[in-house]
């Protein structure tokens, strides 16, 4: 069964770029009919879709925090990454990685989540 | 991208029948039939119930099930129990290639 787990700083000063990895086990990232999705969930909040990445390399970001966002693959490491840049208090959430089956529309496995608080 | 509207809350007794609406536009829950629906019990991880509209993945009890009409999505849950208290929310694909998420709706088993 595959598992998802996020990791990271806890803590990013304001200003600053957040930067996230999720470790896939269980399952190779590099397989076609999956999306990499990042979703994060401010506290008391429902949850809010970052982006996914294909496989290919293609992106798909919420257009309110594209000019912020960037995602990569490490397929190396079955892994993938979020960058968000020039952090303020209202990037306080919890993040999650986790996976989209191809034409679904729907994230089914989750990892974890980490909790990133964003204060000086 | 505007999030999808859901009722705040919900209640109802055990072993009864609620429905939860998801209401968006055209440009998402009208446009696709890709609509989920997630369950998410205090600090732990949302778990997907419905997908594709009414569709259950395997392991979710046949008390849930999942429609559309228009604009408007629905979960229902029959035969409430006590561990069916938790948030609610629904998500769907846009026509921007992206997804959208509700608000949520707290169930309150009485």
């Amino acid at each position: 069964q595959v598992q998802l787990q996020e990791s990271g700083p806890g803590l990013v000063k304001p200003s600053q770029t957040l930067s996230l990895t999720c470790t896939v086990s269980g399952g190779s990232i590099s397989i076609g009919s999956y999306y990499w999705t990042w979703i994060r969930q401010p506290a008391g909040k429902g949850p809010e879709w970052i982006g996914r990445m294909y496989t290919s390399g293609t992106t798909n970001y919420n257009p309110s925090l594209k000019s912020r966002v960037t995602m990569s693959l490490d397929t190396s490491k079955n892994q993938f990454s979020l960058k968000l840049t020039s952090v303020t208090a209202t990037d306080t959430a919890v993040y999650y990685c986790a996976r989209e089956k191809g034409g679904t529309g729907a994230p089914d496995y989750w990892g974890q989540g980490t909790l990133v608080t964003v204060s000086s | 991208q505007s999030a999808l509207t859901q009722p705040a809350s919900v209640s109802g007794s055990p072993g009864q029948s609620i429905t939860i609406s998801c209401i968006g536009t055209s440009s998402d829950i009208g446009g696709y039939n890709y609509v989920s629906w997630y369950q998410q019990h205090p600090g732990k991880v949302p778990k997907l119930m419905i997908y594709e509209v009414s569709n259950r993945p395997s392991g979710v009890s046949n008390r849930f099930s999942g429609s559309k009409s228009g604009n408007t999505a629905s979960l229902s849950i029959s035969g409430l129990q006590a561990e069916d208290e938790a948030d609610y929310y629904c998500s769907s694909y846009t026509n921007t290639g992206t997804l959208v998420f509700g608000g949520g709706t707290k169930l309150t088993v009485l």
